[in-house]
């Protein structure tokens, strides 16, 4: 257990479907990070919002919505998304610099494998 | 703008082999510099991590050192295990950021 815990562990949904990812942390931290991880390409940051602020969204499909409605709570929302979107889901969360900790390392949850059908 | 550089894989080593992973870096303050791991389904751990130049990172038996000079914090071990097989990833965050910059990750097999 690392502190960061992602719900569900794996989700299978149709295109039509609307599914929400949970991310919730205990360590504090005060900024929170979406990543996806597909298949043999690089870690994608999709957004990071810190202070519950969303300050950073990589053009990602309008078919993810993000929402962090506390420091401790990160959700994304998926609506019809598309085959391509299969991929892991990671969540993370960091101290944002002025905060105790001198270590911007993020923590990582354990992720969300997602299938689109 | 910052970014990280690690070498292609995938690496197959046998047991009780050293193992080198190279990393070098690329950013406009004084970065810290991260090592992660990714074991099969999981997420990523931090695995080590340097605060400033000539800091070494140690953990599990995995080595780095922030060497300024070469702007390079290679990854090392000196005997690997099946149980090392994973994905490893270079990181860092420019001083004063707290996003992180990830390589592509180095996929490591160790055979029996």
């Amino acid at each position: 257990e690392t502190g960061v815990t992602q719900t569900p562990r794996h989700l299978v949904m149709g295109m039509t479907n609307k599914k929400s990812l949970k991310c919730e942390q205990h360590l504090g931290h005060n900024a929170m990070y979406w990543y996806k991880q597909s298949a043999k390409k690089p870690l994608e940051l999709m957004f990071v919002y810190s202070l519950e602020e969303r300050v950073e969204n990589n053009s990602v499909p309008s078919r993810f919505s993000p929402e962090c409605p506390n420091s401790s709570h990160l959700f994304l929302h998926l609506h019809t998304l598309q085959p391509e979107d299969s991929a892991l889901y990671l969540c993370a969360s960091s101290q944002k610099p002025g905060g105790p900790s001198v270590n911007y390392g993020y923590t990582f949850g354990s992720g969300t494998r997602l299938t689109v059908v | 703008g910052d970014s990280v550089t690690q070498m292609e894989g995938p690496v197959t080593l046998s047991e009780e082999a050293f193992l080198t992973i190279n990393c070098t870096y690329t950013a406009t303050g004084y970065p810290s510099l991260f090592w992660y791991v990714q074991y099969p389904g999981e997420g990523l751990q931090l695995l080590l991590k340097a605060t400033k130049a000539d800091d070494k990172g140690s953990n599990k038996g995995f080595e780095a050192t922030y060497r300024k000079e070469t702007t390079s914090f290679h990854l090392e071990k000196g005997s690997v295990q099946v149980s090392d097989s994973a994905v490893y990833f270079c990181a860092l965050s420019d001083q004063g950021d707290y996003k992180l910059s990830f390589g592509a990750g180095t996929t490591v097999t160790v055979r029996a």
